[in-house]
C-alpha cells in the first residue's frame, strides 16, 4: 500500500488566491509528515512538519498546513499565492518497520504548482 | 557553510561504464542518504547510512554500492550503468535518521546522470 498520496500531478492558481496542496497518507502509529519544495533544478528545501501538538502547522514563505487525523490528510496552504510559490512540492511520512522504532521517509510523487500572475 | 554539496552536477555515461557520485557535507551529520528522482515517481532511497562506518540499503539499491568512511563523505557508485539508471540522484543529510527522529534532512543540488 501507497503510504502516502499527493492525488494532484498539477495546481494552478492565480496570484493573490489562496491556494491548497493536497497530500493523504495511510501509515500505522503516530505519523510524521513533512513538506519539501523544489525549485527547477534545485534540490529539495525543507517546509514544514508536523511531528507532534497544535495540528496547524506554520512554516517557511508563508506556507502552512493542517493535520487531520480522521482525515488521514495533511493538505499544504498557503493564503496568497506568488508567482514565486510555482516549484514542485513533495509530501513525505514516516513510517516504523513492524515491531521497531526505526523507520524511513516515503515521499509522494510530487505535484506541481503554477501560479499565474 | 556550504551544506550539502554534490559533484558532478552532469554527466553522460555508455552502458556498462562505472562512476562514483560524490557528495559532502560540513554539518557534521550523522545520517546521510542517497534518493533518486524519476518523473512521476517522486523521490526513492537508494541507500542510507546512519554513520560512519554504517550502511543500509533504501528501497531502489540495485546496481549502487555505497560506503561511509568518514562522517563528511558519502560516495554512490555505479558499478556498471544501465539506462535504467538515468535519473537525477540527491544526496541528503540530517542530525539522525529522519524516519525515526522527525529530523530535517537537507538537500544537495543534485546530480543529473543520462546514460546512453
Amino acid at each position: 500500500a501507497q503510504s502516502v498520496a499527493q492525488p494532484e500531478d498539477q495546481v494552478n492558481v492565480a496570484e493573490g488566491n489562496p491556494l491548497t496542496v493536497k497530500c493523504t497518507y495511510s501509515v500505522s502509529g503516530n505519523p510524521y509528515l513533512f513538506w519539501y519544495v523544489q525549485y527547477p533544478n534545485r534540490g529539495l528545501q525543507f517546509l514544514l512538519k508536523y511531528i507532534t501538538g497544535d495540528n496547524l502547522v506554520k512554516g517557511s514563505y508563508g506556507f502552512e498546513a493542517e493535520f487531520n487525523k480522521s482525515q488521514t490528510s495533511f493538505h499544504l496552504k498557503k493564503p496568497s499565492a506568488l508567482v514565486s510559490d510555482s516549484a514542485l512540492y513533495f509530501c513525505a511520512v514516516r513510517e516504523l518497520s513492524r515491531g521497531s522504532t526505526l523507520g524511513r521517509l516515503y515521499f509522494g510523487r510530487g505535484t506541481q504548482l503554477t501560479v499565474w500572475p | 557553510n556550504a551544506g550539502v554539496t554534490q559533484t558532478p552536477k552532469f554527466q553522460v555515461l555508455k552502458t556498462g561504464q562505472s562512476m562514483t557520485l560524490q557528495c559532502a557535507q560540513d554539518m557534521n551529520h550523522e545520517y546521510m542518504s542517497w534518493y533518486r528522482q524519476d518523473p512521476g515517481m517522486g523521490l526513492r532511497l537508494i541507500h542510507y547510512s546512519v554513520g560512519a562506518g554504517i550502511t543500509d540499503q533504501g528501497e531502489v539499491p540495485n546496481g549502487y554500492n555505497v560506503s561511509r568512511s568518514t562522517t563528511e563523505d558519502f560516495p554512490l557508485r555505479l558499478l556498471s550503468a544501465a539506462p535504467s539508471q538515468t535519473s537525477v540522484y540527491f544526496c541528503a543529510s540530517s542530525y539522525s535518521n529522519p524516519g525515526t527522529g522527525g529530523e530535517t534532512q537537507y538537500f544537495g543540488p543534485g546530480t543529473r546522470l543520462l546514460v546512453l
